[in-house]
């Protein structure tokens, strides 16, 4: 049973395209994450949501939308993209109280041509 | 703003040494976590450290957390070749947000 997957696994596409990334966990948590990972391998926070609502809006273009339709799914829309986009993106999850760790999943690898 | 730093950032060892790997953070906070991530795969949870002074081992990892000196460290007693992997401290710094370090990225040879 995956606890937290992210569709699709590769994305290869070109400068200007608008793509989006699909994230669902059934662990029960209410808080959601998404992460970028550049090629040194820095992770850093991009957007968290509890509970459908938006707690963490990092420094990052408004080209990068999250949509949260319900507590176990959050997208990552993003338009015309750019070769500095180029990343693994992941997404998390955890339960709202602290204390515990998040649960990453396997990634979503996106190469801008 | 908080920042995390982690060293060595790449750490070469024979089987069977014992290294540490050392987690630095500017700000207060008593929340640490320790990830693995082996390469083109996802994050796994290895330690949570909640308070000062907390210790946690698993097999040859130990993890420990002084708060007031803000390090955390990673130890590997007597490394076997299966520990290789990129190893990640992360700070919780206010609702839920994780800093995290640059990774360590340990390579265990025979």
């Amino acid at each position: 049973d995956t606890a937290v997957s992210q569709t699709p696994k590769y994305l290869v596409t070109q400068m200007g395209n608008d793509k989006s990334i699909k994230c669902e966990q059934n662990l029960g948590h209410d808080t959601m994450y998404w992460y970028k990972q550049d090629s040194k391998k820095f992770l850093k926070i991009m957007f968290s949501y509890n509970n459908k609502e938006l707690i963490i809006n990092e420094t990052v273009p408004n080209r990068f939308s999250p949509k949260s339709p319900d507590k176990a799914h959050l997208n990552l829309h993003i338009n015309s993209l750019e070769l500095g986009d180029s990343a693994v993106y992941f997404c998390a999850s955890s339960p709202m109280m602290g204390n515990q760790p998040q649960h990453f999943g396997d990634g979503t690898r996106l190469s801008i041509l | 703003e908080l920042k995390v730093e982690q060293n060595p950032l790449f750490l070469s060892m024979q089987e069977g040494k014992n290294y540490t790997i050392y987690c630095n953070y500017s700000t207060t906070s008593d929340r640490l976590y320790w990830y693995r991530q082996d390469p083109g795969k996802s994050l796994e949870s290895l330690f949570v450290l909640l308070s000062n002074g907390a210790v946690k081992q698993e097999g040859r990892l130990m993890a420990s957390l002084d708060t007031k000196a803000r390090l955390s460290t990673l130890h590997i007693t007597a490394a076997v070749h299966d520990l290789s992997a990129t190893y990640f401290c992360a700070v919780e710094w206010g609702a839920q947000k994780l800093v995290f370090g640059q990774g360590t990225r340990l390579t265990i040879n025979p």
